[in-house]
């Protein structure tokens, strides 16, 4: 079975600059799909980024980045110019190839602050 | 294009008690999910169903719990005699499977206390 690990509980940033969280994943697949998802208080779960396994390049989206690397298994998340309404939890999810399991499977989360 | 809606949104329930939680996916999304999110942890995967088919179901779903998608389009997750231990917040995802690309869109969900 597959398992995603998020080693960071919280995390703080000030607003406009950078920060990374970092997600693990342990799998013998070779062709799958990561996803990082965002979480605001009360709010439901957003897509913020998707990275296919058999992709070399890194996703973008706006000012979220991707780090992955395969080798290692390793799926990190760039947010730049952090604002405010980037607090939140974020979440790593994990999903199987098409043709096989195609749930999600999630890490624990990692609660991000943004300070003035 | 309304998005996944669920109801309720919270439900407070006495232990023993039966409850029963609707999901209506976005339009035409042909795949419906059931997770569980309790305090501090990322969703967990319960059912999901293809149109009225359900596909596949997790161990976590014990022989309480049954799910339901009739007609192919709106859920209905029912947990009969409720335990204390249920308590989280159930959401649901719905997803239009278009050759290999699929993006599953989450619902507000419903948090569910027992008592």
């Amino acid at each position: 079975a597959q398992t995603v690990t998020q080693s960071q509980p919280e995390m703080s940033v000030q607003e406009a600059e950078t920060v990374t969280l970092s997600c693990t994943y342990d799998t013998s697949e070779s062709d799958y799909y990561l996803f990082w998802y965002k979480q605001p208080p009360s709010r439901q779960m957003i897509l913020v980024i998707r990275q296919e396994a058999y992709k070399q390049q890194n996703a973008t989206e706006n000012r979220f980045s991707v780090n992955f690397q395969k080798a290692a298994k390793s799926f990190s998340l760039k947010i730049s110019d952090s604002q405010l309404g980037d607090a939140a939890m974020y979440f790593c999810a994990y999903r199987s190839a098409p043709g096989t399991a195609s749930k999600l499977t999630f890490g624990t989360g990692t609660r991000l602050q943004v300070t003035l | 294009d309304t998005g996944v809606s669920q109801d309720p949104r919270h439900k407070i329930t006495k232990r023993g008690q039966n409850v029963t939680f609707r999901c209506d996916p976005i339009s035409e999304h042909n795949r419906l999910y059931w997770y569980r999110q309790t305090l501090g942890q990322g969703p967990e995967f319960l059912t999901y169903f293809q149109n009225e088919a359900q596909l596949e179901k997790s161990r976590l779903l014990s022989d309480r719990f049954s799910a339901e998608r009739p007609k192919g389009s709106f859920s209905t997750l029912e947990i009969q005699r409720t335990e204390q231990g249920d308590s989280a917040m159930y959401l649901c995802a719905s997803s239009l499977v278009t050759g290999s690309q699929e993006t599953q869109y989450f619902g507000p969900g419903t948090r569910l206390l027992v008592l």
